[in-house]
């Protein structure tokens, strides 16, 4: 079993719509989570950290439960700029520093 | 432009050959992070150093892969006897420390091995 594991998509969703990409992970150790955003061909670019408290960003939010170990990310109002892979993310708990990455899930928004 | 930046870009090489890439991190930022990806798949981590020290090393990190950072600053990753399967884009990162600290990605360098 993978340490993150994330919806596979693509979501293909109109532009203006509302999206929510679901996430969990294994290692309850592990005390960062992050959303990542990756264009094709391009370099993980961080989104967002999540916190267990919620945090909003503009159109995004994300949630964290650390009792079920799984975390969220909503996108409201979808431009066509949100096109993109969406990676959870989540430190290795005991050893600290390096990230899991889930698979990351696509999103197209369409005109 | 003062993000991280990634030598070469590109690299083809035969299988058997070693090759070498640099990673440039972002100035001051002491940790420095070596990930992996394939095609479909999210980063996966190889090794990071503190300053000059290297403190982690995943079991992705096989006896054909080593990594320097000599002088705290930049840091290389050398394969020696290149294999089909080591072909994907290899990512570094740099943060400044702390738990919660952001990882910055360079643009990778993409190695195909024929």
């Amino acid at each position: 079993r993978k340490e993150v594991e994330q919806d596979p998509g693509p979501f293909n969703v109109p532009e203006g719509a509302t999206v929510a990409f679901n996430c969990t992970y294994s290692n309850s150790a592990s005390q960062s989570f992050f959303w990542y955003r990756q264009d094709c061909r391009k370099e993980p670019k961080l989104l967002m950290s999540v916190y267990s408290s919620g945090n909003e960003d503009g159109r995004f939010t994300a949630q964290l439960n650390r009792a079920s170990q799984y975390i969220s990310l909503l996108i409201r109002d979808s431009k066509l700029s949100d096109s993109a892979t969406y990676l959870c993310v989540v430190n290795m708990g005991n050893s600290g520093y390096a990230l899991n990455f889930g698979k990351g899930t696509s999103l197209l928004v369409t005109p | 432009d003062t993000g991280v930046s990634q030598n070469p870009r590109h690299k083809i090489t035969k299988r058997g050959q070693n090759v070498t890439f640099r990673c440039d991190p972002i100035s001051e930022h002491n940790r420095l992070y070596w990930y992996r990806q394939t095609l479909g798949q999210g980063p996966e981590f190889l090794t990071y150093f503190q300053n000059e020290a290297q403190l982690e090393k995943s079991r992705l990190l096989s006896d054909r892969f080593s990594a320097e950072r000599p002088k705290g600053s930049f840091s290389t990753l050398e394969i020696q006897r290149t294999e089909q399967g080591d072909s994907a884009m290899y990512l570094c990162a740099s943060s400044t420390g702390g738990l919660s600290d952001t990882q910055y990605f360079g643009p990778g360098t993409r190695l195909t091995v024929l």
